[in-house]
């Protein structure tokens, strides 16, 4: 079956730095996501890896290693605000969208 | 970005009615949107696919008959929830990808989501 792993649940403290991980087992891949989703309002795209590596965008950054099914999300000089879930997904061979269950980031002042 | 707008965002109704969720691309051509469902602490829910001019593709366990489909035209798609009961209290969300301008990144796009509750 298809699957995508992440954690529940990850508490930072505000300023830090932290990675929320995530693991895939798809029917071919095409590409994965990262989307923030605040409480109560729709999901707002964050990223979009294809290729083996990093990609930085301000303070947020995805990576991505096809061969090992694996992704993570690296957030820098963390914000309250920052407090959201994070979902990870990935597209299958015919482009559906697998999604994880998201990860729910707390921050603390 | 592409801008994806949904209506209404909230709505509450009795047991039994109809209930109907517009999802509007409002600055490109939408030939496919998508409709999701999210329970609270949950991940979306694929729903269906919708395709402009044709019939909705439904995701298996999806009652056609309960959520009917419309995609009449390339920027509005509908979702009605027939005879609404209080298990379909729900977060439904559409989306679409610009697929047409040619710059598809295969980033969906979002609306702001419909919370819908059934007394």
């Amino acid at each position: 079956g298809q699957n995508i792993d992440q954690p529940t649940e990850m508490t930072a403290t505000e300023g830090a730095i932290v990675q929320i991980n995530c693991t895939y087992q798809t029917s071919g891949f095409n590409g994965l996501f990262w989307y923030q989703q605040h409480a109560g309002e729709a999901p707002t795209f964050l990223s979009y890896n294809v290729l083996d590596g990093l990609e930085e965008k301000g303070r947020f950054s995805s990576f991505l290693s096809r061969s090992k099914g694996y992704s993570y999300l690296l957030l820098k000089e963390l914000q309250m605000k920052d407090s959201a879930s994070y979902l990870c997904a990935a597209f299958d061979s015919n482009y559906q969208l697998i999604w994880g269950a998201g990860t729910k980031l707390i921050i603390k002042p | 970005g592409a801008v994806v707008s949904q209506h209404p965002s909230r709505v509450i109704c009795k047991s039994g009615t109809s209930v109907k969720i517009e999802c509007r691309s409002l600055d490109f051509q939408a030939t496919t949107m998508f409709w999701y469902r999210q329970f609270p602490k949950k991940s979306l829910m694929l729903m269906a696919t919708s395709n402009e001019g044709s019939k909705a593709t439904y995701e298996q366990g999806v009652e056609k008959d309960k959520f009917l489909i419309n995609h009449a035209s390339l920027t509005l798609s509908t979702l009605t929830v027939t005879s609404a009961h209080p298990e379909d209290s729900s977060f439904y969300i559409c989306s679409a990808r610009d697929l047409a301008s040619g710059a598809d990144t295969g980033e969906l796009f979002f609306g702001e989501g419909s919370r819908l509750t059934v007394l």
